[in-house]
C-alpha cells in the first residue's frame, strides 16, 4: 500500500542553521504531497503542499519540491528560528483514495538560541 | 466557527466503558475526516464523511468503533467497550471537498483508557 517515510528525529539545530528533513513516499498513481507542522500544544497545520511532479511548495521560508524520479519531498529552510521548533509531518493523499492523508511518523525539530 | 472544534480536549475512562468524541467542522465544509494518533506516530486515517454518509470507513480498526454525521455538520466518533490500546489522540479534520481538498485539523481529543 501507499506509505510515507521520513527521517527520524529529533533534529537539533542552532538558530540560523540550514534545515533539511527528508521524506520519501511509495504510492501508485499521482499523489499530492504535503508538509504539516504541529507546534507544542496546538493542532496540525498545513505548512506547504505540491500537487504534481516538479512543483515547489513554499511558506514561511520553508520549501519542498515534488521529485517523482526519486519519490521524495524533502523539507528545507535556509535559516531556522527558535519558533520553528515543532514536529513536522510529511503526508500524501490521492483523489481515488478519498483524499485521506497518509502520514509519516513525524520529525521533531528543536532549535536552540 | 473559525476552525475545527473538538470536545472534550481530554477524556479519561475505564476499560470497558463507552465514549463519544465530538467534532464540529468549519462551517460549510462538506468533507470530514477522523484520524487517530498514537504517541510518537503520525496520524492514521479512520473514516471519511462526504455530507451525511460515511464514504470510506476502511480505517476503523474493528466494530467497536463507529462514527456518525447525521446532519452533515457535527460528527461523533463512538467507541464501545474501550480497551487500553485505544488510548491515543483522536483528530478531526474538515475540508470544502473541492479542488485540492485541503484538510484543516482540530486540536484533538486525548483519550486515556485506564
Amino acid at each position: 500500500g501507499d506509505s510515507v517515510t521520513q527521517m527520524e528525529g529529533p533534529v537539533t539545530l542552532s538558530e540560523e542553521a540550514f534545515l533539511t528533513i527528508n521524506c520519501t513516499y511509495t504510492a501508485t498513481g499521482y499523489p499530492s504531497l504535503f508538509w504539516y507542522v504541529q507546534y507544542p500544544g496546538e493542532g496540525l497545520q498545513l505548512l506547504l503542499k505540491a500537487t504534481k511532479a516538479d512543483d515547489k511548495g513554499s511558506n514561511k521560508g520553508f520549501e519542498a519540491t515534488y521529485r517523482k524520479e526519486t519519490t521524495s519531498f524533502h523539507l528545507e529552510k535556509g535559516s531556522v528560528q527558535v519558533s520553528d521548533s515543532a514536529v513536522y509531518f510529511c503526508a500524501l493523499s490521492k483523489m481515488d483514495s478519498s483524499y485521506k492523508l497518509i502520514f509519516g511518523s513525524g520529525t521533531r525539530l528543536l532549535v536552540r538560541p | 466557527g473559525a476552525g475545527v472544534s473538538q470536545t472534550p480536549s481530554n477524556k479519561v475512562t475505564e476499560k470497558g466503558k463507552y465514549v463519544e468524541l465530538r467534532c464540529d467542522p468549519i462551517s460549510g465544509h462538506t468533507a470530514l475526516y477522523w484520524y487517530r494518533q498514537s504517541l510518537g506516530q503520525g496520524p492514521e486515517f479512520l473514516i471519511y464523511f462526504q455530507g451525511t454518509g460515511a464514504a470510506d470507513d476502511s480505517g476503523l480498526p474493528n466494530d467497536r468503533f463507529f462514527a456518525v454525521r447525521p446532519e452533515g455538520s457535527v460528527s461523533t466518533l463512538k467507541i464501545q467497550r474501550t480497551e487500553r490500546g485505544d488510548s491515543a489522540v483522536y483528530l478531526c479534520a474538515s475540508s470544502d471537498g473541492l479542488g485540492e481538498n485541503i484538510q484543516y485539523f482540530g486540536a484533538g481529543t486525548r483519550l486515556s483508557v485506564l
